[in-house]
């Protein structure tokens, strides 16, 4: 069965500087899809960013950036110049293609100190 | 706008009274799914659907039930609940492409 897995149930972070927070998952599969996913106090699930397992290229959106790992199923979220709105908690997903499962960590909260 | 919308957000409700959270999109996607969140144990599929009169169990199914008769609505149904239902429950929706799932706002259940 797919796990996901985010070890780090608490981060901190001064304003301006750069965080990773970390996610591990394990699979069989070969063709699968990666997510990581922010949910501010107000509850909302927004998605930040998505790698296709199958491109070797580090996806980047703005600040944010991902480490992807594909042989040792590591896919790490690094926030660069966090800025207080970053305050969240994070979760890590995994969907195997043409399927509906969706998998989630465990979540990480990220604390950014002014 | 593209949207997934629940309701109600809030409920609170006695042990046993059947109960159901509507879920809708507009998007035209395949793809539903009802989540459940515990604090510590992150989300954790509940169902989900592929297409329309096709669903299949996520993680957490015992206790609830579904249905997808149309490609927009997706209601999760709580025949009896019970105490260990409380939670915050979320409806997404996405598509075949991969491009992850939208979220709906989220219904805080409380079964007294």
């Amino acid at each position: 069965a797919q796990t996901v897995t985010q070890s780090q149930p608490e981060m901190s972070v001064q304003e301006a500087e750069t965080v990773t927070l970390s996610c591990t998952y394990d699979t069989s599969e070969s063709d699968y899809y990666l997510f990581w996913y922010k949910q501010p106090p107000s509850r909302q699930m927004i998605l930040v960013i998505r790698q296709e397992a199958y491109k070797q290229q580090n996806a980047t959106e703005n600040r944010f950036s991902v480490n992807f790992q594909k042989a040792a199923k590591s896919f790490s979220l690094k926030i660069s110049d966090s800025q207080l709105g970053d305050a969240a908690m994070y979760f890590c997903a995994y969907k195997a293609s043409n399927t509906g499962k969706l998998i989630f960590g465990q979540g990480t909260t990220l604390q950014v100190k002014p | 706008e593209a949207q997934v919308t629940q309701n109600p957000r809030y409920l609170i409700t006695v042990t046993g009274k059947k109960l159901t959270v509507t879920c809708s999109q507009n998007m035209n996607h395949e793809y539903m799914s009802w989540y459940r969140q515990d604090p510590g144990l992150g989300l954790r599929q509940i169902y989900y659907s592929m297409n329309v009169e096709v669903t299949d169990k996520g993680d957490v199914p015992e206790g609830y039930k579904v249905s997808r008769k149309e490609k927009r609505n997706f209601p999760l149904i709580l025949e009896s609940p019970s105490p260990n239902q409380t939670s915050l429950y979320f409806c997404a929706s996405g598509d075949r492409e991969g491009y992850g799932y939208t979220f709906g706002s989220g219904t805080r259940l409380t079964v007294v």
